[in-house]
């Protein structure tokens, strides 16, 4: 079957620009998280949803990033007014449960923003 | 199960006048509420973030109440601008964050 994907792949913008960048998990995972991966660096969590609810949103850097998922599948990160340090790939999982340690978590291929 | 409901879905006002927004939730543990405005194409933009011990917090024309026994907020709008025309979305956290559906404010001329 299909697995998580992500769209755009690529996205260039301005600095001070608003973008959204969209996660399709795998069918019936119930848990979905964002990540963010900086060139050289592991991924950095973000947020983590479990169902429509944002089960631990403590990545997010500040009120510039936001996260929605409405009907627990689809989600999408929002990011304003975005900074050149906000240039990162930027890495949506999803898992069946979210629970349990072996709750493997299944990768997207990223979308890589740059900001100019 | 936590939820987070808003009222009026939508609403229409003239430019001056003054609003009020609900948001009732059954959120347990409570940890906070946010009130954030939303403007079409944007992103969401905090304007209050409340917790169990505060009752009010004004930020400019916008005042939120927080009753923590009730599980009832709302979203006061002072003397309405054109440019106030955007959805108002409620967050509340506990363990996670419950969204509510946002209500979306239009104010004309």
């Amino acid at each position: 079957g299909a697995g998580v994907s992500q769209t755009p792949s690529n996205k260039v913008t301005e600095k001070g620009k608003y973008v959204e960048l969209r996660c399709d998990p795998i069918s019936g995972h119930t848990a979905l998280y964002w990540y963010r991966q900086s060139l050289g660096q592991g991924p950095e969590f973000l947020i983590y949803f479990q169902g429509t609810g944002a089960a631990d949103d403590s990545g997010l850097p500040n009120d510039r990033f936001f996260a929605v998922r409405p009907e627990g599948s689809v989600s999408t990160l929002k990011i304003q007014r975005t900074e050149r340090g906000d240039s990162a790939v930027y890495l949506c999982a999803s898992s069946l449960t979210g629970s349990g340690v072996v709750d493997t978590q299944y990768f997207g291929p990223g979308t890589r923003l740059t900001v100019l | 199960k936590n939820q987070v409901e808003q009222s009026p879905q939508s609403l229409i006002i003239l430019e001056g006048k003054n609003c009020t927004l609900q948001c009732n939730y059954t959120v347990s543990p409570f940890s906070n509420l946010r009130w954030y405005k939303q403007d079409t194409g944007r992103g969401p933009v905090s304007l209050t973030i409340m917790t169990f011990s505060e009752n009010t917090k004004s930020n400019g024309r916008y005042t939120a109440t927080l009753d923590a026994d009730t599980k009832q907020s709302s979203l006061h709008i002072t003397a309405s601008q054109l440019s106030d025309s955007a959805s108002y979305i409620c967050v509340v956290k506990g363990n996670m964050l419950t969204f509510g559906g946002g209500t979306r404010l239009m104010v004309k001329p």
